[in-house]
């Protein structure tokens, strides 16, 4: 049974600073990683899926990275933004789209 | 493209009503999920359908819960009788095979 882990659960920094969000996960067999953004009280929007043939996705001041074999996956926010604050989240399928979620990392970017 | 429609928004109901959540996906898109989120248990996956067939409902709760998907572009999902433990965001996402889920903005349901 899959089982995704993030860690920090919450993370504050001052605007501008570079972090990484880490997401654990223990079966190695996926199709693909995604990334999801949420903001308070709104719904899911999706910022990045990475294939399990990739070890890279970029989308702007946004990175994510996949090892599979680690079981790990990172996502890398650059010159970080008050509006960056929201909860980010992975999900991985668990068996063929079935989607496990980690409980997330919620981030405040203070101004 | 309008993106996934989720109806109604926000539901208030009282305790032992029935309750039907509604879902558009968007078009073309093969495959959609029922998601609930609470802040116990974070998001969990609750049924998924593939081309209008129900593939996987072992997230569902409860007989309580029930799903619908008629045709590619709607979907239900039903509880009878209602309960307070079922108060949560209930979202709906809809994705083509391999590609990013997009997900709809969710019903927040509350039962009293």
């Amino acid at each position: 049974k899959q089982e995704v882990t993030q860690i920090p659960a919450a993370l504050s920094v001052p605007e501008g600073e570079n972090l990484v969000l880490n997401c654990s996960f223990t079966d190695s067999a996926i199709y693909n990683l995604q990334w999801f953004r949420q903001d308070p009280g709104k719904g899911l929007t999706s910022l990045l899926l990475i294939q399990s043939s990739q070890r890279e996705q970029t989308s702007g001041r946004l990175n994510a990275s996949l090892d599979k074999s680690s079981g790990r996956s990172t996502l890398y926010i650059a010159a970080s933004q008050p509006g960056d604050s929201a909860t980010y989240l992975c999900a991985l399928p668990s068996g063929t789209y079935k989607y496990i979620f980690g409980t997330g990392t919620r981030l405040k970017v203070l101004a | 493209d309008a993106g996934v429609i989720q109806s109604p928004r926000h539901e208030v109901t009282e305790m032992g009503q029935e309750v039907t959540l509604r879902c558009k996906p968007i078009s073309g898109h093969d495959y959609l999920f029922w998601y609930r989120q609470t802040m116990m248990r974070g998001l969990e996956l609750l049924i998924y359908f593939n081309n209008n067939v129900p593939i996987d409902d072992s997230g569902m709760p409860e007989d309580r819960f029930s799903a619908k998907m008629p045709n590619a572009s709607f979907s239900t999902l039903k509880i009878q009788p209602s309960e307070p433990r079922d108060s949560a965001v209930y979202f709906c996402a809809s994705s083509l095979e391999g590609r990013a889920a997009d997900f709809g903005p969710g019903t927040r349901l509350l039962v009293l």
